[in-house]
């Protein structure tokens, strides 16, 4: 059991390229979430899917967009990178409301130069 | 709007002996989720323990329990008998139980001294 996968572990970028990290996770879970990871900040939610075929902003989504491309993927994408966005993604996945743990990827860290 | 806080930003305790982490969050709902997560360098997040506000019993899970105080707003962590292993960062998270989002403190950094 796979659980929450994401390529790539790690990325280089210049300012202004483009990519996309995706996010796959085999639990059958309805909600899926993009977290970064920068140092004393914790993680902060950038987008969320709350179910298949929907997408919301979290608390930093500028310079980020999202995909949900079924149940199982959910894809961030940077359009023109920018140093600010150098840090540790994580994907993490739920199966709904309440109680119930997110289990997280184990992140790509990112670099812009 | 939700927000966690971690005061702590570095925590250290001697190998065998008793580590307590701070955590406040401020919320106006009723029904919601406590967490902690460990993150140890291999950059995993794993589930330490979890609360749920409508119980008024403190969760224990082998070493580790929590303190959960819900006038106060308080969700602290003690760790027992500490070992090298619990070397990590901590992250306390709240969820509500309508919303679905985790939102996370700034993250605790455990230091065990052997």
């Amino acid at each position: 059991n796979a659980g929450v996968t994401q390529t790539p572990k790690f990325q280089v970028l210049k300012t202004g390229q483009s990519m996309t990290l995706q996010c796959a996770q085999d639990m059958n879970h309805n909600s899926m979430y993009w977290y970064r990871q920068d140092p004393g900040m914790g993680l902060r939610l950038i987008y969320y899917s709350a179910s298949e075929g929907t997408t919301d902003k979290g608390e930093v989504p500028n310079g980020y967009n999202v995909s949900r491309l079924n149940k199982r993927e959910f894809s961030l994408r940077l359009e023109s990178a920018a140093p600010s966005q150098t840090s540790v993604y994580f994907c993490a996945s739920v199966s709904g409301q309440g109680g119930s743990p997110l289990h997280f990827g184990n992140g790509t860290r990112l670099t812009v130069t | 709007a939700q927000t966690v806080t971690q005061s702590q930003p570095e925590m250290s305790v001697q190998e065998a002996e008793t580590v307590t982490l701070s955590c406040t969050y401020d919320t106006s709902e009723s029904d919601y989720y406590l967490f902690w997560y460990k993150q140890p360098p291999s950059r995993q997040m794993i589930l330490v323990i979890r609360q749920e506000a409508y119980k008024q019993q403190n969760a224990t899970e082998n070493r580790f329990s929590v303190n959960f105080q819900k006038a106060a707003k308080s969700f602290s962590l003690k760790i027992s008998d500490s070992q090298l292993g619990d070397a990590a960062m901590y992250f306390c998270a709240y969820r509500s139980a309508v919303m679905g989002k985790l939102i996370f403190g700034q993250g605790t950094t455990l230091q065990v001294k052997p």
